[in-house]
């Protein structure tokens, strides 16, 4: 079946700093992959997706590019805020049942920036 | 942006009684999923649902577990009768399914944590 792995499960970083969080991931169908950002007692939210192979996707200070040849989908940051603190889950849907199919997981990192 | 509501946030309930966790979807949209995340594991797909029929349950969905979107109220997730290992926190979702860039997007919930006694 499909498989997210999120190799960092906690990431503490100075304000400022650049930050990146890995994601790889297996399937053997389409690939749409996302990242989600959750911050304390809220709710999961959309911070980017792509399904495009060797795109560049960018929101809110934040990019990734899907590399489908290495299955990775890396979030970056260049210069980190304390307001980036926060759960990050990266998160694949196989397009399996169209564009309503379950997504799968992978076990979250968790962003500390510190002052 | 679109806000999933989840009600009521926490339940504290008894092994093998009945519960039934609620979710307000985003208005207009079709498709409705519940996730289950047991404490320091990753979010797990549960069952999506479209046009009053579940599309797709996980092995997670258990013979218990129900789901129901009756007259368009509340998106449901009914686990009768409860065990011990059903405690964890379960998200609800909903995404529009109806065209444009955002149809695949699945907007979450704050999340439903349930403590089986």
């Amino acid at each position: 079946g499909d498989s997210v792995t999120q190799t960092e499960g906690l990431v503490t970083l100075t304000e400022g700093l650049p930050v990146m969080l890995n994601c790889t991931y297996q399937t053997a169908y389409s690939t749409f992959l996302f990242w989600y950002v959750q911050h304390l007692n809220e709710a999961p939210k959309l911070l980017l997706k792509s399904s495009t192979d060797n795109k560049r996707t960018e929101h809110q200070g934040f990019h990734a590019t899907l590399h489908k040849s290495s299955s990775s989908f890396h979030l970056q940051k260049s210069s980190a805020q304390l307001s980036d603190s926060a759960l990050y889950y990266c998160a694949l849907s196989d397009g399996q049942t169209g564009f309503a199919s379950a997504l799968t997981f992978g076990s979250g990192t968790k962003v500390i920036v510190l002052p | 942006g679109p806000k999933v509501l989840q009600i009521p946030s926490h339940q504290i309930i008894d092994m093998g009684q009945m519960v039934t966790l609620n979710c307000d979807p985003v208005s207009n949209h079709l498709y409705f999923y519940w996730y289950k995340q047991i404490l320091g594991q990753q979010m797990e797909f549960l069952v999506n649902f479209y046009n009053g029929k579940v599309m797709e349950k996980s092995k997670l969905f258990k013979d218990q577990f129900s789901v129901e979107r009756p007259d368009g109220s509340y998106f449901t997730l009914k686990i009768q009768p409860t065990a011990l290992e059903d405690s964890a926190v379960y998200f609800c979702a909903s995404s529009p399914g109806t065209g444009g860039l955002n149809q695949d997007t699945q907007y979450f919930g704050p999340g439903t944590r349930l403590l089986v006694l």
